[in-house]
């Protein structure tokens, strides 16, 4: 097991652009979760799923955009029609059944730059 | 949504002088993580706490939750350069966890 793998690491995108990110999860790991953090903050959460089911997403989270786990394996999120105030470092997170208290595995995170 | 402060917001000191940071809150933590977080990466679970008063050490760090589970320090001893980083901490509830704003230290050699 390599732990969560995020793809692409870095993406610049001009305004406007669509982006889809991908999160492949541990995979015993029945929970994913998606963050957002901004330069000097602490990451902020946008939404997560348990298997398949998407279970809760932040009202920060706006209708651009959008977030799947198909098969309940990987997941992806995607921003459309991006805006400048998209920047930031999109980070998963996994969680085994065990619960929260044990504590996220996140991934190297995907850094977007929206010029 | 539990509001997590952590002070100070940065810190910058030598190599091999000791720190303490905080985390805190005005209601009671389930439990409570530090996670350490280098550039460009994402963060790192260091510890979780759970018991009021608990005391875990991981080699130069020393975490404690506060007997009324509304507070959390860390404290580093002798720290190195690759201490440098930003701390968090985050308490879960609700299936997910909520982070505070960090601290970022700079450890200089």
């Amino acid at each position: 097991d390599t732990g969560v793998s995020q793809n692409p690491r870095h993406k610049i995108t001009k305004r406007g652009q669509n982006v889809t990110f991908r999160c492949d999860p541990i995979s015993e790991h029945n929970r994913l979760y998606w963050y957002r953090q901004t330069l000097g903050q602490g990451p902020e959460f946008l939404t997560y799923f348990q298997n398949e089911a998407q279970l809760e997403k932040s009202r920060l989270l706006s209708d651009r955009f959008s977030a799947e786990r198909p098969k309940g394996s990987f997941s992806t999120l995607e921003i459309q029609r991006t805006e400048q105030g998209d920047s930031a470092m999109y980070l998963c997170a996994s969680l085994s059944w065990a619960g929260v208290e044990y504590g996220y595995t996140f991934g190297s995170g995907t850094r977007l730059t929206v010029v | 949504t539990q509001l997590l402060e952590q002070s100070p917001q940065f810190l910058s000191i030598q190599e091999g002088e000791n720190l303490t940071v905080y985390c805190n809150s005005s209601s009671v933590f389930s439990s409570l993580q530090w996670y350490r977080q280098e550039p460009g990466e994402g963060p790192v679970l260091l510890v979780t706490v759970v018991t009021g008063g608990e005391v875990k050490k991981l080699k130069r760090l020393t975490f404690q939750f506060g007997d009324a589970r509304k507070d959390s320090s860390l404290h580093i001893t002798a720290a190195q350069t690759g201490d440098t980083g930003l701390y968090l901490c985050g308490t879960g509830a609700n299936s997910k966890l909520t982070f505070g704003k960090g601290i970022t230290l700079s450890v200089r050699p």
